[in-house]
């Protein structure tokens, strides 16, 4: 049981270059996220489905797109690579989207993708 | 803006030894869940507590969430080597909040 699958693992880009990075999940989870994780600050939500069909901007959304493709995909699009963006990216998944209160749906975590920008 | 702390940032003791790490909030959460994430690889998640005042062990681990839900503690009894990792917290209310995490390093 796979859980969650991202590719690539690592990936060095020049400024300015584009590129997408991949989620596919394999537990039927209606709910997908895009996090990343930079030294002190913990992981910061970068976009969220909700649910298929649906995409919402989370806390730190400025120069990235993402799309999900269908209830098992999430992509995350860099448009114009910035040095800023070098991070490790986390692609995570939820039975339910709902944050709060009893059967709290816990996140399930990809192994994330180390992303540098130079 | 809701903001955890979690205290300290990083610890490092020997085998044996009893810890304790701490995630802090002037906000209020309905539920409170505990990551641990090794080196290359996504956080998994331990525990979830969501009653004030609720205790919870994993063997070795004790999480307990505060009274008030504005806090929770992690302690760790005996300390191993494989307890060696990023513990962190999140809070849930309106939104998932995370803290920055705790690098605990257990020399053998």
């Amino acid at each position: 049981n796979a859980g969650v699958t991202q590719t690539p693992k690592f990936q060095v880009l020049k400024t300015g270059q584009s590129m997408t990075l991949q989620c596919a999940q394999d537990m039927n989870h209606n709910s997908m996220y895009w996090y990343r994780q930079d030294p002190g600050m913990g992981l910061r939500l970068i976009y969220y489905s909700a649910s298929e069909g649906t995409t919402d901007k989370g806390e730190v959304p400025n120069g990235y797109n993402v799309s999900r493709l269908n209830k098992r995909e999430f992509s995350l699009r860099l448009e114009s690579a910035a040095p800023s963006q070098t991070s490790v990216y986390f692609c995570a998944s939820s039975e339910l989207f709902r944050w709060y209160g009893q059967g709290n749906s816990p996140l399930h975590f990809g192994n994330g993708t180390r992303l540098t920008v130079t | 803006t809701q903001l955890l702390e979690q205290s300290p940032q990083f610890l490092s003791i020997q085998e044996g030894e009893n810890l304790t790490v701490y995630c802090n909030s002037s906000s209020v959460f309905s539920s409170l869940q505990w990551y641990r994430q090794e080196p290359g690889e996504g956080p998994v998640l331990l525990v979830t507590v969501v009653t004030g005042g609720e205790v919870k062990k994993l063997k070795r681990l004790t999480f307990q969430f505060g009274d008030a839900r504005k806090d929770s503690s992690l302690h760790i009894t005996a300390a191993q080597p494989g307890d060696t990792g990023l513990y962190l917290c999140a809070g849930s209310s309106q939104k998932l909040v995370f803290g920055q995490g705790t690098r605990l390093t257990i020399n053998p």
